[in-house]
């Protein structure tokens, strides 16, 4: 069993559509839960950053953690073709010599 | 403020060849990762540099090795290139070892490296 599981999709919905994106994971001693997005040819960029439990809200997006399920998400409110990209989770234990555990990644595409 | 700078952007290698990837990191920044991306795949960790050591190492054979340079730039090279080596190699830097922004990841655009 990976660390950290995450359905590649690929998946597309219509535009202004509520999207959501999970990962699991089954590592109880991650604290650090991110979600970067990668546009094709670039490199992945910080999208969220949650420490430990509880729910994040930036603009249309927000990231929830559940420890207890170990399980993240990412919700996309009204959804715009922008949005199209792969979405990647990411987790980390605290601590000097912490490692960053990656999703596979899911392919999202938003149609106009 | 420039971000993560990497070059060259693409390169073609045959294999048993041997390659240089450079990454400047960040302005502020004093720690740099390297990735592995395969089509289709997440980053796969290399290894991370911080003051110039090599701190920790993911699962890659020796023939992946690197340098930090004082102005905290960095290599990744790969010796005895293998088919299996094509792929996007990302370098991402943070600032501080084990302060919470140390998993604040600034990656630059990649080096796409094919191996025929």
């Amino acid at each position: 069993q990976k660390e950290v599981e995450q359905d590649p999709g690929p998946l597309s919905v219509p535009e202004g559509a509520i999207v959501s994106l999970n990962c699991t994971y089954s590592n109880s001693a991650f604290q650090y839960f991110m979600w970067y997005r990668q546009y094709s040819r670039k490199g992945p960029e910080l999208l969220m950053y949650t420490y430990s439990s509880g729910n994040k809200e930036d603009g249309r997006f927000t990231a929830q953690v559940d420890k207890s399920s170990k399980y993240i998400s990412l919700f996309i409110r009204d959804s715009q073709p922008s949005d199209s990209a792969t979405y990647l989770c990411a987790m980390s234990t605290a601590g000097n010599n912490r490692k960053l555990i990656w999703g596979l990644g899911t392919s999202l595409a938003v149609n106009p | 403020d420039a971000g993560v700078t990497q070059s060259p952007t693409h390169l073609i290698k045959t294999r048993g060849q041997q390659v240089t990837l450079r990454c400047s990191p960040k302005s502020g920044h004093d720690t740099v990762s390297w990735y592995q991306q395969a089509l289709g795949q997440g980053p796969q960790f290399i290894f991370q540099y911080y003051e110039e050591e090599e701190r920790q190492r993911g699962n890659f054979p020796d023939r992946f090795s690197g340098h930090q340079f004082p102005n905290y730039s960095s290599e990744l090279n790969v010796n005895a290139l293998l088919l299996g080596d094509s792929a996007l190699y990302l370098c991402a830097s943070s600032h501080g070892q084990g302060a919470p922004g140390a998993n604040v990841l600034t990656f630059g655009a990649g080096s796409r490296l094919t191996v025929l």
